[in-house]
């Protein structure tokens, strides 16, 4: 599975927008790239995954450069809500195991 | 629904003891993986249960093994505890089959302290 790296923290004034980076140059044709958060003391919690396109939800948004070497994890309007520490895992969809890295703990501040 | 469900909440135990940790999945799945992490450190994979079987293993020695049962559910025991061990115990659970990736339920998991 493809190494990913990320920001180790990041802030976030709130009703912003978050852009959570991502670099994952060794990523291979057939990996997705995953976006999972983990609020303090809850388990980590799926946001939204992508292989190519640009993909949009009802938790984020999910920008993939066309070579897909990184992405962005788009948090339109943040709240002291999503302050957490989210990861960034590129693998392959298999239903399988996720490799969590590090992640950025991302801090909304009112 | 009540999503996964994951006993005890928390366990002490000492070195050399063996501990079992219980999981319970979200409704309709049928795929169970165990996760541990260390204090600051992101989850790390210890293995997948499909069909009452062991699909897949992560870097974990054998002291790690598991078990599910034909409800789905699930058990992650511990032997020989080490003071590395002590770690939050996260369970998944997910829906196997198809071609859509297949979101990763998480539960609250166990906290586990050896001493």
């Amino acid at each position: 599975d493809a190494k990913t790296t990320q920001p180790t923290s990041m802030d976030c004034a709130e009703g912003r927008a978050a852009n959570l980076p991502c670099n994952h140059s060794t990523i291979s044709g057939n990996e997705y790239v995953y976006w999972y958060r983990q609020i303090h003391s809850q388990g980590p919690q799926y946001i939204i995954h992508g292989l190519k396109n640009n993909e949009t939800n009802e938790m984020a948004s999910l920008i993939i450069t066309e070579d897909r070497k990184s992405s962005t994890l788009i948090l339109p309007h943040a709240t002291l809500r999503d302050t957490a520490v989210y990861y960034c895992i590129a693998g392959y969809n298999q239903g399988g195991k996720l490799i969590f890295g590090q992640g950025t703990e991302l801090s909304v501040k009112p | 629904d009540a999503g996964v469900t994951q006993s005890p909440t928390h366990l002490i135990k000492t070195r050399g003891q063996q501990v079992t940790l219980r999981c319970s999945p979200k409704s309709g799945h049928d795929t169970v993986s165990w996760y541990q992490q260390a204090l600051g450190q992101g989850p790390q994979f210890i293995f997948q249960y499909y069909e009452e079987e062991e699909r897949q293993r992560g870097n974990f020695p054998d002291r790690f093994s598991g078990h599910q049962f034909p409800n789905y559910s699930s058990e992650l025991n511990v032997n020989a505890l080490l003071l590395g061990d002590s770690a939050l115990y996260l369970c998944a659970s997910s829906r196997s089959g198809g071609s859509i990736y297949n979101e990763q339920f998480f539960g609250p998991g166990t906290r586990l302290t050896v001493l």
